[in-house]
Parts: structure tokens; C-alpha cells; sequence
């Protein structure tokens, strides 16, 4: 079955500094892997994706996500945060080989980037 | 500019009745889904459609019903609310039901079943 841990309920940093959302999975092939930000009585948004090929994502906002295979992580990362950044985060994976499976969500990670 | 919208919005209602939540997309994709996100900000899956057929169906009270007239509209009906019913509900379409498609979320429908 497939699974996805967000270690991190909560995440605080100052706005400018670099930050890093954590995302491990588990499935039984290969994965897709996705971020959604959810911004405060909205509905998520995707952020990136990764399918294949280059295991550095680039997506929206300027947040970018690196796939590593032998660590089973699909983290998010910002060179530099801005207080606009603030929301929560989901992680979510699909199993490429299993067609009859949806996305799996993370349980969400609330970044809070202070000014 | 919405690509995908939901109605209500906002939908309080007591214990023991119906009520429906409507979904409609307008980017000619081909698959829907119902998600329900809990107080704790879970996101689960509930239901998922491919040209108005049912293609996964996860464990949820048969008080639950969907239904989709055409591909561009799930809807979400709901029997006997109860108080755990509480929740927000997103709707969500893709181009297909392959794996590497990007869901596009609607804005979500906050149930407060009292």
C-alpha cells in the first residue's frame, strides 16, 4: 500500500532564509510524486510534480523539490522564504505501476514564515 | 476564471438530513473526485469518476452517494447526516485517470452538521 509521512506538523522560518519541507513514501513501484500548498479557506493548489528524468523539480512560486530514490524523499525547498509562503503543504504519491490507486496525501505541514 | 467550482460553499444543516454538494468543471477533463478533509486537515479520497462512471470507490457509508450527469459535473449527495459528517469537502477533476496527472482542486465546501 502506499503511504506518505510529513515529519513536520510545523515549520517557522524568517522570512529570507531558506526552508525545507520534509516528505518520505512508501509505495511497492515507482512513484509519482506531487506538492499541493493550501492557503487558508482555499483549495489546494499544485505546486510541482516529479515523473521522470531530472531529479530536481522546478515548480511554482519558486520552490523547487529534489526526488532521491534511496532515500524515499521528495522534500520542498525555497531559497528564500517570503511571509506570503505561509500555508500548509501536502505531499502526495501515486504509484505509477497501479492504476487503479489515488493520490495519497501527506497529512500536511503548516510553514509559517515570521518577518 | 474558475476552472473548478463548487456549491455551497458554506453548508450547516442538522442531524438526520439530505443535503447535496454540486461540482462542476470547466476544463474538459475527464475524471472527478470527492475528497473529505477532516478538523485535522487529513485529505482522503472518497470517490473517483472517469466519464460519469465510478472507477474507485473507497471505504465510505453507502449514505454517501455520488452522481455524475455528464463528465464535466460530479455531484455529492448525503443521506442521514450525522455529526461526523463534519468536514471540507474539495472536488477535484484530471485529463484522465492516468497516474501522472495533476488534480485541479475546487475551493471546498465546509459542512457543519450540528
Amino acid at each position: 500500500a502506499q503511504s506518505v509521512a510529513q515529519p513536520e506538523d510545523q515549520v517557522n522560518v524568517a522570512e529570507g532564509n531558506p526552508l525545507t519541507v520534509k516528505c518520505t513514501y512508501s509505495v511497492s513501484g515507482n512513484p509519482y510524486l506531487f506538492w499541493y500548498v493550501q492557503y487558508p479557506n482555499r483549495g489546494l493548489q499544485f505546486l510541482l510534480k516529479y515523473i521522470t528524468g531530472d531529479n530536481l523539480v522546478k515548480g511554482s512560486y519558486g520552490f523547487e523539490a529534489e526526488f532521491n530514490k534511496s532515500q524515499t524523499s521528495f522534500h520542498l525547498k525555497k531559497p528564500s522564504a517570503l511571509v506570503s509562503d505561509s500555508a500548509l503543504y501536502f505531499c502526495a504519491v501515486r504509484d505509477i505501476g497501479n492504476y487503479g490507486q489515488n493520490f495519497v496525501f501527506g497529512p500536511g505541514t503548516r510553514l509559517s514564515v515570521l518577518p | 476564471d474558475t476552472a473548478v467550482s463548487q456549491t455551497p460553499k458554506y453548508l450547516v444543516t442538522q442531524m438526520g438530513n439530505d443535503k447535496s454538494i454540486k461540482c462542476e468543471q470547466n476544463l474538459g477533463h475527464d475524471t472527478m473526485y470527492w475528497y473529505k478533509q477532516d478538523s485535522k486537515k487529513f485529505l482522503k479520497i472518497m470517490f473517483s469518476y472517469n466519464n460519469k462512471e465510478l472507477i474507485i470507490n473507497e471505504t465510505v457509508p453507502n449514505r454517501f452517494s455520488p452522481k455524475s450527469p455528464d463528465k464535466a459535473h460530479l455531484n455529492l449527495h448525503i443521506n442521514s447526516l450525522e455529526l461526523g459528517d463534519s468536514a471540507v469537502y474539495f472536488c477535484a477533476s484530471s485529463p484522465w485517470t492516468s497516474t501522472q496527472e495533476t488534480q485541479y482542486f475546487g475551493p471546498g465546501t465546509r459542512l457543519l452538521v450540528l
